[in-house]
């Protein structure tokens, strides 16, 4: 079974300043995929950013980048010039390749973030 | 086009009924799935549809828990003989396909088991 861990429960930023979530997995997998999520109050949750495990090249999308590190099993997400729409919980999630049973994503316990003034 | 939506937004119960909670995926999205989401938690997955495929019902926490899909249309999650443990909110995902196909979830349903 996969496991996913988010080891920052909360952090905070300045608006305009640069912020890196942390995550880290755990799979016997090869082909998977990662996502990061963005809950904000409204509860709904938005998909952020989505990163193929055979692609070495790390997924970008407009302020949020991230550092996909396989060997690692990391998978951090940096959000450059923090706004205050930001403000939510960021959760990741694991994703087997292998469909049928497997579809069901994996997902941390979350990262609130909160941007301040 | 319309995202996924779910009904009602909020639901009060009182301990030992049942509740019907509803989804209604993105149009041609052949994938449904139900989260729960307990109170400063992450996700647990409950049960997936794909197609006409037998649903994997491996996240159903009890027997009272069950879900139904028409087609690859709505579905509804009901919950018998409520717990207060059973108090979440329920978030409802579809995708094109299954893995790895990426979901998108409705906005959820707020459960409170009184």
């Amino acid at each position: 079974a996969q496991t996913v861990t988010q080891s920052q429960p909360e952090m905070s930023v300045q608006e305009a300043e640069t912020v890196t979530l942390s995550c880290t997995y755990d799979t016997s997998e090869n082909n998977y995929y990662l996502f990061w999520y963005k809950q904000p109050p409204s509860r709904q949750m938005i998909l952020v950013i989505r990163q193929e495990a055979y692609k070495q090249q790390n997924a970008t999308e407009n302020r949020f980048s991230v550092n996909f590190q396989k060997a690692a099993k990391s998978f951090s997400l940096k959000i450059s010039d923090s706004q205050l729409g930001d403000t939510a919980m960021y959760f990741c999630a694991f994703l087997s390749a292998g469909g049928g049973t497997a579809s069901k994503l994996t997902f941390g316990t979350g990262t609130r973030l909160q941007v301040t003034l | 086009g319309a995202g996924v939506s779910q009904s009602p937004s909020n639901k009060v119960t009182e301990k030992g009924k049942d509740v019907e909670l509803r989804c209604d995926p993105i149009s041609g999205h052949t994938a449904l799935y139900w989260y729960r989401q307990r109170l400063g938690q992450g996700l647990e997955f409950l049960i997936y549809f794909q197609g006409n495929s037998a649903p994997d019902k491996s996240g159903l926490p009890s027997d009272r828990f069950s879900a139904e899909r028409t087609g690859e249309s709505v579905s509804t999650l009901t919950i018998q003989r409520t717990q207060q443990e059973d108090s979440a909110v329920y978030l409802c995902a579809s995708s094109f396909g299954g893995a790895p196909r990426t979901q998108y979830f409705g906005p959820g349903t707020r459960l409170t088991v009184l």
